[in-house]
């Protein structure tokens, strides 16, 4: 059963800082990777996808990588503002069960102080 | 706009008044799923259906129910509501494909009393 975790649960960084957050996933066997963005209220917002062949993609201060051998991927963000704050989900499509759903992980916290 | 609309926002009601969740997307989208999120336990799909008629179950399905007569709506239908569905649910929606990201609408905050 596929499994996905995020380290750290919450972060707490001063605005300007780069900063990373991981997501490891138990069974390389999948078609993408997806990153999300959660804000209070406002549901869940698709940051990146990174299908299986790829390595990286990047969209502005935001790439996200993709290892799939070692079940890793990272989102790191540049230069972060108060506004990057929210929670970010990390979301795999397993091959095993089709690729009716995805399969998150329980988010990590962001807070960017000014 | 391309979006996932979800109807109501929030909600509080009473064990066993049933209810339905409407969702709606505009992006001639096929497949429409349900989620629900838990604290600790991350989002994890009830429902989903890959066209018009075609609905099956995902990993939590009990006591939820979903029809799927038109392609823009997936409705989400609990019949006999209880605390343990106390939970805020999500509708996604995409192309049919494994390749396809998936859009979600803004969630439904449901407490059953």
């Amino acid at each position: 059963k596929q499994e996905v975790t995020q380290i750290p649960a919450a972060l707490s960084v001063p605005e300007g800082e780069n900063l990373v957050l991981n997501c490891s996933f138990t069974d390389s066997a999948i078609y993408n990777l997806q990153w999300f963005r959660q804000d209070p209220g406002k549901g869940l917002t698709s940051l990146l996808l990174i299908q299986s062949s790829q390595r990286e993609q990047t969209s502005g201060r935001l790439n996200a990588s993709l290892d799939k051998s070692s079940g890793r991927s990272t989102l790191y963000i540049a230069a972060s503002q108060p506004g990057d704050s929210a929670t970010y989900l990390c979301a795999v499509r397993p091959r095993n069960t089709g690729f009716q759903k995805l399969v998150f992980g329980t988010g990590t916290r962001l807070l960017v102080s000014p | 706009e391309a979006q996932v609309t979800q109807n109501p926002r929030y909600l509080i009601t009473v064990t066993g008044k049933k209810l339905t969740v409407t969702c709606s997307q505009n992006m001639n989208h096929e497949y429409m799923s349900w989620y629900r999120q838990d604290p600790g336990l991350g989002l994890r799909q009830i429902y989903y259906s890959m066209n018009v008629e075609v609905t099956d179950k995902g990993d939590v399905p009990e006591g939820y129910k979903v029809s799927r007569k038109e392609k823009r709506n997936f409705p989400l239908i609990l019949e006999s509501p209880s605390p343990n569905q106390t939970s805020l649910y999500f509708c996604a929606s995409g192309r049919t494909g494994a390749s396809y990201e998936q859009y979600f609408g803004p969630g439904t905050r449901l407490t059953v009393t």
